[in-house]
């Protein structure tokens, strides 16, 4: 069963990033068959799946094209644990966002509980 | 980006109904169609991927399929554990894309 723990600041002012960490247990972020996905939900946008990273041998990144130019998902293979970086950020970027994982075929089997960031000054 | 449209929005019924909730996508999709259940305050939780295939561990009074170009999340009797919003997600083009959801009231 894999366990999904979210972590990073509830709020970021305009302009600023971003930045979350989920920890991964009861699995490894370099296991060849997961990924490890990033996606929000704000009451505007519905649910958005932002990007993922997965491991075939190296590593590999796909990120949304609504956020193509402004998002960063890294692997951390010493800490078992992925992260998301949201450059410029604005208001519209205020919403609830889950680390996900699954298959790589792109459907998320296993959630984080989620965190709220909220964009303002 | 394809459009994944779902109906109704909210929808009231009694324990022990049925319930259909139905998903369009903007263009063919094939069977790649997963569905999802989200109680207030929680993350989504995976029901159906593949169209029709349940995850483990998932009653069995939910069920998928396909008719034509819509698909459809089925709750055969109702109970009052299934009130949440239900998101159809589909997985085979870039950008992966949800619907809007359907929120489930108990009567």
């Amino acid at each position: 069963q894999v366990q999904l723990q979210q972590s990073g600041p509830g709020l970021v002012k305009p302009s600023q990033s971003l930045s979350l960490t989920c920890v991964i247990s009861g699995d490894s972020v370099s296991n060849n068959s997961a990924a490890w996905n990033w996606i929000r939900q704000s009451p505007s946008r519905g649910l958005e799946w932002l990007g993922r990273t997965y491991y075939r041998s190296k590593w590999y990144n796909d990120y949304s094209t609504s956020v193509k130019s402004r998002i960063t998902i890294d692997p951390d293979t010493s800490k078992n644990q992925f992260s998301l970086r949201l450059s410029s950020v604005t208001p519209e970027d205020t919403a609830v966002y889950y680390c996900a994982s699954g298959p790589v075929t792109g459907i998320f089997d296993s959630w984080g509980r989620g965190t709220l960031v909220t964009v303002s000054s | 980006d394809i459009q994944m449209t779902q109906s109704p929005s909210t929808l009231s019924a009694s324990v022990g109904d049925r319930v259909t909730i139905t998903c369009r996508p903007s263009q063919s999709i094939g069977r790649w169609l997963a569905w999802y259940q989200q109680k207030p305050g929680k993350a989504p939780k995976l029901l159906i991927y593949m169209t029709s295939i349940l995850e483990s561990g998932v009653p069995s009074r939910f069920s998928g399929s396909e008719s034509g170009t819509a698909f459809t999340l089925t709750i055969s009797g109702l109970q009052p554990d299934d009130l949440a919003t239900y998101y159809c997600q589909q997985y085979h083009s870039w950008t992966w894309t949800f619907g809007q959801g359907t929120m489930v009231e108990i009567k």
